[in-house]
C-alpha cells in the first residue's frame, strides 16, 4: 500500500495568516492526490482534486501544488471557518489511501 | 443536486448482523463508483472498498477484505455496508462517497455518515 505521510499533526495559526499544509507519498502517485477538509461532527468535503484543482464552489484562498510524492496544500488568508482538520488521499493506486490528518487550530 | 443520504445511527451488540445503506439522488447511480470509509473514534479515514453499481464490481482494500460486504442495487439506487457479526472494534462512523465526475477516484459528494455503536 501507498503510504500517506501528513504534516505537521497539528498547525496553530492565527486568521489572516497564511498556512502550508504538506503530504507526502511512499511511492510516486503522479497527480493523482485530493485534499478534503473535515470538520467536527461533520463529513469529510472535497477541496481539491488532481493536485491542483479546487472543486466546485471552493474559495480561491485554497490551493493544491506538487507532483510525484510531494503535494502542499495552502490557504491564503486563515478565515474563522477554516480551522479543521485536512487529509490528503491519493488515488492512483488501489487500495487507495488518506494520510493521518493536519489539525489546523487557533 | 448529487446527493448521498445514508441510514440512521445504530447501537448493536456484539456478534449481531448490520446492513446499512446510502442512497444516492441527482445522478446515474450505475454509473459512478461508491466507496465505504471508516473513522473510528478520534481517528482519521480509512478506505474500505468500493463498487460499481452498474455490474456490482466490487474491490475491498486487504484491511477489510472478508470482514464486511458491499453489495449494490441500482434499481434502488442503493449501496449497502453489511457485517455478518459485529465486533466491538467496529464502533465507528462510516461514511459513503460517490467517485468524482472526471471518472477519476476522488470522491464527492459524502453521505452524512451513519454511526455504528457495538457494545454489551
Amino acid at each position: 500500500d501507498i503510504v500517506m505521510t501528513q504534516s505537521p499533526a497539528t498547525l496553530s495559526v492565527s486568521p489572516g495568516e497564511r498556512a502550508s499544509l504538506s503530504c507526502r507519498a511512499s511511492k510516486s502517485v503522479g497527480s493523482n492526490l485530493a485534499w478534503y477538509q473535515q470538520k467536527p461532527g461533520q463529513a469529510p468535503r472535497l477541496l481539491i482534486y488532481g493536485a491542483s484543482t479546487r472543486a466546485t464552489g471552493i474559495p480561491a484562498r485554497f490551493s493544491g501544488s506538487g507532483s510525484g510524492t510531494e503535494f502542499t496544500l495552502t490557504i491564503s488568508s486563515l478565515q474563522s471557518e477554516d480551522f479543521a482538520v485536512y487529509y490528503c488521499q491519493q488515488y492512483n493506486n488501489w487500495p487507495y489511501t488518506f494520510g493521518q490528518g493536519t489539525k489546523l487550530e487557533i | 443536486e448529487v446527493q448521498l443520504v445514508q441510514s440512521g445511527a445504530e447501537v448493536k451488540e456484539p456478534g449481531e448482523s448490520l446492513k446499512i445503506s446510502c442512497k444516492g439522488s441527482g445522478y446515474s447511480f450505475s454509473n459512478y463508483w461508491i466507496a465505504w470509509v471508516r473513522q473510528m473514534p478520534g481517528k482519521g479515514l480509512e478506505w474500505m472498498g468500493i463498487i460499481y453499481p452498474g455490474d456490482s464490481d466490487t474491490r475491498y482494500s486487504p484491511s477489510f477484505q472478508g470482514q464486511v460486504t458491499i453489495s449494490a442495487d441500482k434499481s434502488i439506487s442503493t449501496a449497502y455496508l453489511r457485517w455478518s457479526s459485529l465486533r466491538a472494534s467496529d464502533t465507528a462512523v462510516y461514511y459513503c462517497a460517490r467517485q468524482g465526475n472526471d471518472g477519476s477516484s476522488w470522491y464527492n459528494p459524502w453521505g452524512q455518515g451513519t454511526q455504528v455503536t457495538v457494545s454489551s
